[in-house]
C-alpha cells in the first residue's frame, strides 16, 4: 500500500513565523503535490514537483515555496505566515505523469493566529 | 474570490440502500477520472478510477459510470453502510504530455442513517 505521511496533524503558528510542512512518501513516486483545502473552495493546488529539485507553480502559489531535495520528501514553506493561510494542507504523490492516481496524506490542519 | 456556497450538496440515505453520487466534469478532453472519499479530519482516500475508453468500472460495492456525451460521472455504492458516511468528490485529468494535474470537484456529503 502507498503510504504518504505528513509531519504534523495540527499546527498553531503566529503571524510572521516561517512554517515548514513536511511530506514523505514511501512508494518511489516521481510526482508530489501540495494542496490546501478550504470549505466551499475544494482542493486547490499550491505547487507540485515531478522530479527531484524540480517544481512548478500550481493555481495559488503566492505566499508559499517548496523544496524537493530527495525523491521521497516534499516540503511546503510559508515564508511569513498570515491568517489567511489558516487551512487544511494536503500532500499527495503519484507514480506516472498525467493519468495516474494521486495518493494523499492525512493532512495538516494549520492555524495562524 | 470565489463565492461558491459553503454548504456541500448532501445525500442522505438509509443503511442498506444504494447510493448514487453525481459529478459533472468540465473538459471534454479529460481522459482519466477518479473518485475519492474523505472522512472528517482525514485526507482523501482513493476509491475507484476510470479511463475515458471505458463506460463502466466495478469495484467492491462501488461502480463508476462515465457518460462522455454529457460529461457526467457517477459513483454508485451498493448496500450503503454507516462507515460510508463521508464527503465524496470526483477528479479529472486532461492527460497527455506533461500534465500532472487533477482538477477536483467540490464534493458531495453522504450521510447514512442507521
Amino acid at each position: 500500500d502507498v503510504k504518504v505521511t505528513q509531519s504534523s496533524r495540527y499546527l498553531v503558528k503566529r503571524t510572521g513565523e516561517k512554517v515548514f510542512l513536511e511530506c514523505v512518501q514511501d512508494m518511489d513516486h516521481e510526482n508530489m503535490f501540495w494542496y490546501r483545502q478550504d470549505p466551499g473552495l475544494g482542493l486547490r493546488l499550491i505547487y507540485f514537483s515531478y522530479d527531484v529539485k524540480m517544481k512548478e507553480k500550481g493555481d495559488i502559489p503566492e505566499g508559499y515555496s517548496v523544496s524537493r531535495e530527495k525523491k521521497e520528501r516534499f516540503s511546503l514553506i510559508l515564508e511569513s505566515a498570515s491568517t489567511n493561510q489558516t487551512s487544511m494542507y494536503l500532500c499527495a504523490s503519484s507514480y506516472r505523469p498525467s493519468t495516474d492516481t494521486q495518493y494523499f496524506g492525512p493532512g495538516t490542519r494549520l492555524t495562524v493566529l | 474570490g470565489e463565492s461558491v456556497g459553503l454548504h456541500l450538496p448532501t445525500l442522505s440515505v438509509q443503511e442498506g440502500d444504494n447510493s448514487i453520487i453525481n459529478c459533472a466534469y468540465s473538459n471534454s478532453a479529460s481522459d482519466y477520472f477518479i473518485w475519492y472519499k474523505q472522512e472528517s479530519g482525514k485526507g482523501p482516500q482513493f476509491i475507484i478510477d476510470i479511463r475515458s475508453n471505458m463506460d463502466k468500472r466495478q469495484g467492491q460495492r462501488v461502480t463508476v459510470l462515465l457518460n462522455k456525451t454529457v460529461k457526467h460521472l457517477s459513483l454508485q455504492i451498493a448496500a450503503t453502510q454507516p462507515g460510508d458516511s463521508a464527503v465524496y468528490f470526483c477528479a479529472e485529468n486532461i492527460g497527455g504530455g506533461s500534465n500532472y494535474k487533477l482538477t477536483f470537484g467540490k464534493g458531495t456529503l453522504l450521510t447514512v442513517n442507521p
